[in-house]
């Protein structure tokens, strides 16, 4: 069966300072990847997507970005975080239209 | 541009009774539907979905609703249980990669 990984699971970091948020999936090939943040009292917003390795697209202009360096890894990183990052961030998978969400990571920028 | 929306952001129920919750959309070209259950702090996990050739699906207790012409899907849970609390997404996707979601609802079921 197929399962998500993500790390960590809570993340508290000072404005300014890198972030790097990991995803994996097991159980799957070349799955679609997705990145999604959801703000507090907001519905899930789609970061990033991607359809096979080396490929992203961004759907928000923002301070983060995404990549694929390999076919089941997924990583959002920015260099700059900036107070509004802070959220709750899911990597997803997905064979077809349905999405299946990792346990999420809840960041919070101080 | 919030394409699906979910106008309540809460609902409380007494356990045993019947749960709606009511989703719109503005885009006609959504053609597949999707409910998501999400409890705090963890990933949301599927619930139901229908597609836009049917205007029922049902699943054990969750059954969800399609109007096309009204561009409206319901959720309906019966009976309610003290389990079923938690925020409720309602998704929608026109076949390709991007799935947008509602606001969510948030479903208190008293005892």
């Amino acid at each position: 069966s197929q399962t998500i990984h993500q790390w960590p699971a809570t993340l508290v970091q000072p404005v300014g300072s890198p972030l790097s948020l990991e995803c994996t999936v097991e159980g799957t090939s070349n799955p679609n990847l997705y990145w999604y943040r959801q703000a507090a009292g907001r519905g899930l917003q789609l970061l990033f997507y991607s359809v096979g390795i080396g490929q992203i697209s961004s759907e928000v202009p923002q301070n983060l970005s995404a990549s694929r360096p390999q076919d089941r890894q997924f990583i959002l990183s920015s260099k700059k975080l900036l107070l509004s990052d802070s959220g709750f961030y899911l990597c997803a998978w997905s064979v077809g239209t349905g999405r299946y969400f990792g346990p999420g990571t809840r960041l919070t920028v101080t | 541009d919030q394409q699906v929306k979910q106008n309540s952001p809460s609902l409380s129920v007494q356990e045993g009774r019947i749960s709606i919750l009511n989703c719109d959309y503005t885009n006609s070209m959504f053609d597949y539907f999707l409910w998501y259950k999400k409890y705090p702090a963890e990933g949301p996990t599927f619930l139901i979905s229908i597609s836009s050739i049917k205007d029922k699906n049902e699943d054990g207790r969750f059954t969800v609703f399609l109007n096309k012409s009204a561009k409206h899907l319901s959720l309906h849970i019966v009976p309610s249980q003290p389990g079923d609390s938690a925020v409720y997404f309602c998704a929608a996707s026109a076949n390709d990669y991007k799935l947008s979601f509602g606001a969510g609802t948030t479903v208190t079921v008293r005892a």
